[in-house]
C-alpha cells in the first residue's frame, strides 16, 4: 500500500521568500513521485515529477523537488515566492503501471506582499 | 491540443436524485480515471479504464457509484440515489500507457452539490 502525508495544511510565506512544502511517502514497491498544483475551481496541474531518473528534479514556475530515499521525502521548494504562487499543492505517488494516483491532504499555500 | 474535457461543470441535485457526469479524455490516451476530491482533501481514487476496459473499481464507494466507457473514448460516472454525503469535486484524468510512465492529465471536474 502507498500513502502521502504532507505536514502543514497551510503555509504562509511573504513575496520573495523561500517556499518549503513538505511531503513524506511510504511505498513497497520504487515509487513515482509528483508534485501538483491546483488553483480555486479548476483541475489539477502537474508541477513536476521523479521517475527514477535524477533525484533533484525541476519543474515549471521555478519549483524543484528532491527525491530522498532515505527519509522517504520529496519536498518542493522555490527560492522566492511571487504573489501567483498561491493555490493548493498536492503530492502524490503511484507504482511503477501508474494505475492510480495516491495523493496527500494538501497544502495551502498563501504569499503576502 | 484540446486536454480533458469534463461536462457539467457544475451539478446541484436533491438527494437521492441520479447523476452522471461525463468525461472527455486527450484523444491519444488509451488510460482514463475517476477521482473524487472532498473539501479540503487531496483526490480520491475511484477507478480506471484502459480503453474500454475497467481494470480497477474496487475502489468505488458504493454500489450506487458505476462508472462506463464503452467505445474507450469518452466515460460517463453514475451515482445513483444521490446523498449528501456525495457532494464533492469529481476529477477525470487521462493518459497514455506508451513509455516507460504514464503521466495522468487531469480535467477540471464536476462539482456535485447533493440538498
Amino acid at each position: 500500500a502507498q500513502s502521502v502525508t504532507q505536514l502543514g495544511s497551510h503555509v504562509s510565506v511573504s513575496e520573495g521568500a523561500l517556499v518549503l512544502l513538505r511531503c513524506n511517502y511510504s511505498s513497497s514497491v520504487p515509487p513515482y513521485l509528483f508534485w501538483y498544483v491546483q488553483y480555486p475551481n479548476q483541475g489539477l496541474q502537474l508541477l513536476l515529477k521523479y521517475t527514477s531518473a535524477a533525484t533533484l528534479v525541476k519543474g515549471i514556475n521555478g519549483f524543484e523537488a528532491e527525491f530522498k530515499k532515505s527519509e522517504t521525502s520529496f519536498h518542493l521548494t522555490k527560492p522566492s515566492a511571487h504573489m501567483s504562487d498561491a493555490a493548493e499543492y498536492f503530492c502524490a505517488v503511484s507504482d511503477l503501471w501508474a494505475n492510480m494516483l495516491t495523493f496527500g491532504g494538501g497544502t495551502r499555500l498563501m504569499v503576502k506582499p | 491540443d484540446t486536454g480533458v474535457s469534463q461536462d457539467p461543470r457544475h451539478k446541484i441535485t436533491k438527494r437521492g436524485q441520479n447523476v452522471t457526469f461525463r468525461c472527455d479524455p486527450i484523444s491519444e490516451h488509451n488510460r482514463l480515471y475517476w477521482y473524487r476530491q472532498t473539501l479540503g482533501q487531496g483526490p480520491e481514487f475511484l477507478t480506471y479504464f484502459q480503453n474500454e476496459a475497467q481494470l480497477e473499481k474496487s475502489r468505488l464507494l458504493s454500489n450506487r457509484f458505476s462508472a462506463e466507457r464503452p467505445k474507450g473514448s469518452f466515460s460517463t460516472l453514475e451515482i445513483q440515489r444521490t446523498e449528501q454525503g456525495d457532494s464533492a469535486m469529481y476529477l477525470c484524468a487521462s493518459s497514455s500507457s506508451d513509455g516507460s510512465y504514464n503521466e495522468q492529465f487531469f480535467g477540471p471536474g464536476t462539482r456535485l452539490t447533493v440538498l
